[in-house]
């Protein structure tokens, strides 16, 4: 089956600084979603991103869709911003989805 | 809307208990699924469905069964429990048409911890 390659595992960071999560997988994909779960385990819909580049206040994300890759970018982080980041891709369009084993963020005040 | 919801939030159970998860959507997706987490792990799929009446398994369908009924509700029974089965479960909707085609919601989780 496809696999989900997330780096860096854990990312220790001062407030205020930007960061870079990528997400690398081993087949064609028809969905790529990333999430935020959050201290207390909810799970937030980041950005739905097969293709392309999308934005939304401090973030951003990029799929390189023929060269398998997607990247999170995180501006100016925030406290809040801590939690595991993860991605998740669906190959061949089957609703399955497929998770990254994550990325711990910790912003320090 | 309320989006994707599940009850409880907290369950404990004793091996060998049966036990019903609940989730429920309000958005009229026709893609239902449910997926465990474990500890330090990325989710997993247990069974989805793509419609009333039809189901099919996932990654890990072993010791988990599921109905869908109804567009809206899409439970999923512990027949008999074991301490592999803790972990928290969540459960996803998506539409099959449109232009959130595909990208999945999820609930907030039920943590089940079984003794």
């Amino acid at each position: 089956g496809i696999q989900v390659e997330q780096s860096p595992p854990d990312l220790i960071l001062q407030e205020g600084a930007n960061s870079t999560l990528r997400c690398n997988f081993s087949d064609s994909v028809n969905n790529l979603q990333w999430f935020h779960q959050n201290p207390w385990g909810q799970l937030i819909n980041l950005f739905y991103i097969p293709s392309g580049t999308k934005q939304n206040g401090r973030l951003s994300a990029t799929t390189v869709a023929t060269e398998r890759y997607s990247l999170l970018y995180i501006s100016s982080s925030q406290t809040t911003d801590s939690g595991v980041y993860f991605c998740a891709v669906d190959p061949q369009g089957a609703q399955k989805l497929v998770f990254g084993q994550g990325t711990r963020l910790t912003i320090n005040p | 809307n309320a989006g994707v919801t599940q009850t409880p939030k907290f369950q404990v159970l004793k091996t060998g208990q049966s036990m019903t998860l609940q989730c429920a959507q309000d958005m009229n997706h026709e893609y239902m699924s449910w997926y465990r987490q474990d500890p330090g792990m990325g989710l997993r799929l247990i069974h989805y469905s793509v419609g009333a009446g039809i189901t099919d398994q996932g990654e890990v369908p072993n010791g988990y069964n599921v109905s869908r009924s109804t567009t809206e509700d899409f439970p999923l029974r512990l027949l008999s429990a074991a301490p592999s089965q803790t972990s928290v479960y969540f459960c996803a909707s998506s539409p099959l048409a449109g232009a959130s085609y595909n990208e999945q919601f999820f609930g907030p989780g039920t943590r089940l911890t079984v003794l």
